[in-house]
């Protein structure tokens, strides 16, 4: 693995069910981002990790829970998924907040 | 509220020069990023401005005034290869980068 990897790379889901999207990432980053990302909008935060075992909410985090087990990974799971959670979604890390951001490739999902 | 501006969409001849735009009204102020991102493809980190003033990276340049909440992301020597959206992005009192809904350039032989 290089830098950061996502998956599934796209998905079709029925509303209601559940989906984990995931991010992995081998650059030892501190820490990492989730975003959704839609036509006409420009990147919005949902969820952050500064540093393993601590997660903030961002601009939009209604509906999506992530989790930080440890530095490598940084999954979000959306409970019961909505139409209105159709998107490109982005996981990011920087080494600090205080840093550039490096970016996945990111996940489409469709949410029928 | 917070809030970058951008065009939506420019129009360059390869070999040229465009500028692009940013204005942005924010809650505090710790720099100012510019990314690329290719259709249907992840951004990619360009440049970054924290000081007043010109930051010059090869064919990409990006200005900073904070005194009027604006940037501009200079490219050169436009190629094809330049077609893309260009985000600009600032980073709040809280350290979350806030983003432009970002400019489509498109780059004509």
């Amino acid at each position: 693995i290089a830098g950061i990897t996502q998956a599934p790379t796209s998905q079709i889901l029925a509303a209601g069910r559940r989906m984990t999207l995931r991010c992995t990432q081998d650059m030892r980053h501190n820490a990492m981002y989730w975003y959704r990302q839609d036509l006409g909008l420009g990147l919005r935060l949902i969820h952050y990790s500064n540093t393993a075992g601590t997660t903030g909410k961002g601009e939009v985090p209604d509906g999506y829970s992530v989790s930080r087990a440890n530095t490598d990974d940084f999954p979000l799971t959306l409970a019961s998924a909505v139409p209105s959670q159709t998107s490109v979604y982005f996981c990011a890390s920087s080494d600090s907040p205080h840093n550039e951001q490096f970016f996945g490739p990111g996940t489409r999902l469709t949410v029928l | 509220g917070q809030n970058i501006d951008q065009p939506t969409e420019m129009t360059a001849t390869e070999g040229a020069i465009v500028q692009i735009n940013c204005t942005y009204q924010t809650s505090g102020f710790n720099g100012l990023f510019w990314y690329q991102q290719h259709a249907g493809e992840a951004p990619t980190f360009l440049s970054y401005n924290v000081l007043d003033g010109l930051e010059e990276k090869g064919r990409f340049s990006s200005f900073l005034s904070r005194s009027k909440g604006y940037s501009y992301l200079l490219l050169k020597e436009l190629q094809m290869k330049d077609s893309a959206s260009y985000l600009c992005a600032v980073r709040d009192s809280n350290y979350q980068l806030i983003w432009g809904a970002g400019t489509k350039l498109i780059i004509k032989p």
